[in-house]
């Protein structure tokens, strides 16, 4: 089974700052990869699809990147409604949800 | 506008069964792979089974293979999970969501706590 690990787990940010989120794959995934974003409360949301692509409606501050087994969320200007906890997942083999980055306002 | 509704959660004793069910608009539900996905409290989401457009296709977590079986009715639009042998591990959210490009849709969940 594939594993997938994110790091770091909590991320202290101020408004403004440029934030990277981190997932591995232990095994190539190539770029099947998605980042879903979920607020307190709520149902998770697809923030970007195969690794770099912007689901509709998504700020564009939001992107991504990678492949293989290394990948990145990028926000690029923090935002206080960006407070949230942003997993990855991969569905080249199965399917496979990391722990989660829980990003909050410093 | 994508919908999904789930509902059949609630209190549930250890060992026995629980039938959910997920109610689809908004897009052609007959052409479209569908998930349920779990979030114990507190804690992350964990994948539980995904079943294809044509229920050709089923998959399960290894935590729930034999327990746990995902059917559709794309005549009725919905998903469904039925939950037996059920474990105190088991309560949890329960999402059901679109299969498309890994997973893109998510009902906003029903709750199943088992307790005795």
């Amino acid at each position: 089974d594939i594993q997938m690990t994110q790091s770091p787990s909590l991320l202290s940010a101020s408004v403004g700052d440029r934030v990277t989120l981190s997932c591995k794959a232990s095994q190539n995934i190539y770029k099947y990869l998605n980042w879903y974003q979920q607020k307190l409360g709520e149902a998770p949301k697809l923030l970007i699809y195969y690794t770099n692509s912007l689901q509709t409606g998504i700020p564009s501050r939001f992107s991504g990147s990678g492949s293989g087994t290394d990948f990145t969320l990028t926000i690029s200007s923090l935002q206080p409604e960006d407070v949230a906890t942003y997993y990855c997942y991969q569905y080249n083999s199965g399917d496979t949800f990391g722990a989660g980055t829980k990003l909050e306002l410093k | 506008e994508v919908q999904l509704v789930e509902s059949g959660g609630g209190l549930v004793q250890p060992g026995r069964s629980l039938k959910l069910s997920c109610l689809a608009s908004g897009f052609t539900f007959s052409n479209y792979g569908m998930n349920w996905i779990r979030q114990a409290p507190g804690k992350g989401l964990e994948w539980v089974a995904s079943i294809s457009s044509s229920s050709s296709y089923i998959y399960y977590a290894d935590t729930v293979k034999g327990r746990f079986t995902i059917s559709r009715d794309n005549a009725k639009n919905t998903l469904y999970l039925q939950m037996t042998s059920l474990r105190s591990e088991d309560t949890a959210l329960y999402y059901c969501a679109r299969r498309r490009t890994g997973i893109d849709y998510w009902g906003q969940g029903v709750m199943v706590t088992v307790s005795s």
